[in-house]
């Protein structure tokens, strides 16, 4: 596709629930990145992957969030046992390779809601 | 390690005005910075990034911003606002040391007919 496409767009979750999103990074792209955004909190960087590399997960804020990415392309975000304090936006993005300056391209993002 | 600090979360402007987002960054090493945009209910887009070469950066939809290194800011200015400006802002840094990208807090643009 043209951009970093995401979904679901919307979830709604009960406490306690599993959820997985996931990510098509723009094609050709190496590295993906997930980011979370949140009221009070900005933007966090959570995870990164940059080809065929072991991950960095170095902003992952719990071991009830965990990220893989199939094939050097999809990637999907799961969170285990949602807490209310997930509720948040996660932010797919993607870059040619990964160099500081590299462009980031972000998708629209998967707005989660803990109830 | 590597920050970005915006200042003032809210900036309200006239229409026709001078916009001016303030950012200020901390890196030890030499930084790349970014400017992106977010309008309601999308996701970022990136309006400009300095990446070593003129410290006088031109974006997209009219916008700039300076690199200034004794200052360490990227200040992004645009000279006349429109209401279609109104949106959120948020400043970024990376460098090639492998920091990832960090963002700013964000500043939220309204403009007044």
């Amino acid at each position: 596709g043209a951009g970093v496409s995401q979904s679901p767009s919307n979830k709604v979750t009960e406490k306690g629930k599993d959820v997985e999103l996931r990510c098509d990074p723009i094609s050709g792209h190496t590295a993906l990145y997930w980011y979370r955004q949140s009221l009070g909190q900005g933007l966090e960087f959570l995870i990164y992957f940059q080809g065929n590399s072991a991950p960095d997960k170095s902003g992952l804020p719990s071991d009830r969030f965990s990220a893989e990415r199939t094939g050097g392309s999809v990637s999907t975000l799961t969170i285990q046992r949602t807490q209310q304090e997930d509720s948040a936006v996660y932010l797919c993005a993607s870059s040619l390779f990964y160099k500081g300056a590299d462009t980031i391209y972000f998708g629209e993002g998967s707005w989660l809601t803990v109830v | 390690a590597q920050s970005v600090t915006q200042l003032g979360s809210h900036v309200s402007v006239s229409e026709g005005a001078l916009v001016l987002l303030r950012c200020n960054y901390s890196s030890s090493v030499p930084p790349y910075l970014f400017w992106y945009v977010q309008y309601p209910n999308q996701g970022l887009q990136l309006l400009l990034k300095y990446t070593s070469a003129a410290t006088l950066v031109k974006g997209i939809n009219g916008f700039e911003a300076e690199f200034k290194k004794s200052e360490t800011s990227f200040h992004l200015t645009k000279p006349s606002a429109h209401m279609s400006d109104a949106a959120e802002y948020f400043c970024a840094v990376s460098d090639n040391a492998g920091n990832m990208l960090t963002f700013g807090g964000g500043t939220r643009l309204m403009v007044k007919p």
